[in-house]
């Protein structure tokens, strides 16, 4: 299993300019979620989704969309990206809601000059 | 606002010693759990305690959790240089869900 997967590694954005970062998983896993990570401040939840067609917002959801079509994909997108949206962004999974073990990614870095 | 703070923000310590890092946090919470990061890496499960434990072992890692405080500690024990890295905990609240709130973070420096 490739587990989790993150693309791009890194990316530059312009303000204004839009953008889906990707993530994927190959373990049949229900529950997926999006962080962002600020220096200092730990992660912090963006949007979260329990499983294919169900999604929800986390602690800071706002600039960010997402979908959930299939089990295996959970893309992020940033609509109008502003320079405070500077951060790396990981994507979470694990087998369910209820699932005591998350698996991260290796994050994306983004920033937005 | 985040749930946990873990207290030192950094620690430099040598090969060999024990290395103890904190985390207290505001609400009633479900589970408590430990993440290592190194650097440029995502985060790697460490270990989870429930409400209704009081302490728990995995191999050199030691977590105690006390309630009543609102805390919990991680201890590593006979250190290694490869333990450098970021300990981050997290809580899961009561209700929701698989949802969990970071601390901080310690940097954690094992000197060879």
């Amino acid at each position: 299993n490739a587990g989790v997967t993150q693309t791009p590694k890194f990316q530059v954005l312009k303000t204004g300019q839009s953008m889906t970062l990707q993530c994927a998983q190959d373990m049949n896993h229900e529950y997926m979620s999006w962080y962002r990570q600020d220096p200092g401040m730990g992660l912090r939840l963006i949007h979260y989704s329990v499983g294919a067609g169900i999604t929800d917002q986390g602690e800071v959801p706002n600039g960010y969309n997402v979908s959930r079509s299939t089990t295996e994909d959970f893309p992020l997108r940033l609509l109008s990206a502003a320079p405070s949206q500077t951060s790396v962004y990981f994507c979470a999974s694990s087998y369910s809601a209820s699932a005591d073990t998350q698996y991260f990614g290796p994050g994306t870095r983004l920033t937005v000059l | 606002s985040q749930q946990g703070e873990e207290d030192p923000q950094a620690l430099s310590i040598q090969e060999g010693e024990n290395a103890t890092m904190n985390c207290s946090y505001k609400t009633s919470i479900n589970n408590l759990q430990w993440y290592r990061q190194n650097s440029g890496r995502g985060l790697v499960h460490l270990i989870l305690i429930r409400s209704n434990e009081r302490e728990k072992h995995s191999g050199r890692l030691r977590v105690t959790l006390d309630t009543s405080k609102k805390s919990s500690s991680l201890l590593i024990t006979a250190s290694r240089a490869a333990d450098t890295a970021s300990y981050f905990c997290a809580t899961v609240r009561n209700n929701a869900g698989n949802m969990l709130t970071f601390g901080g973070g310690t940097r954690l420096m094992v000197k060879p």
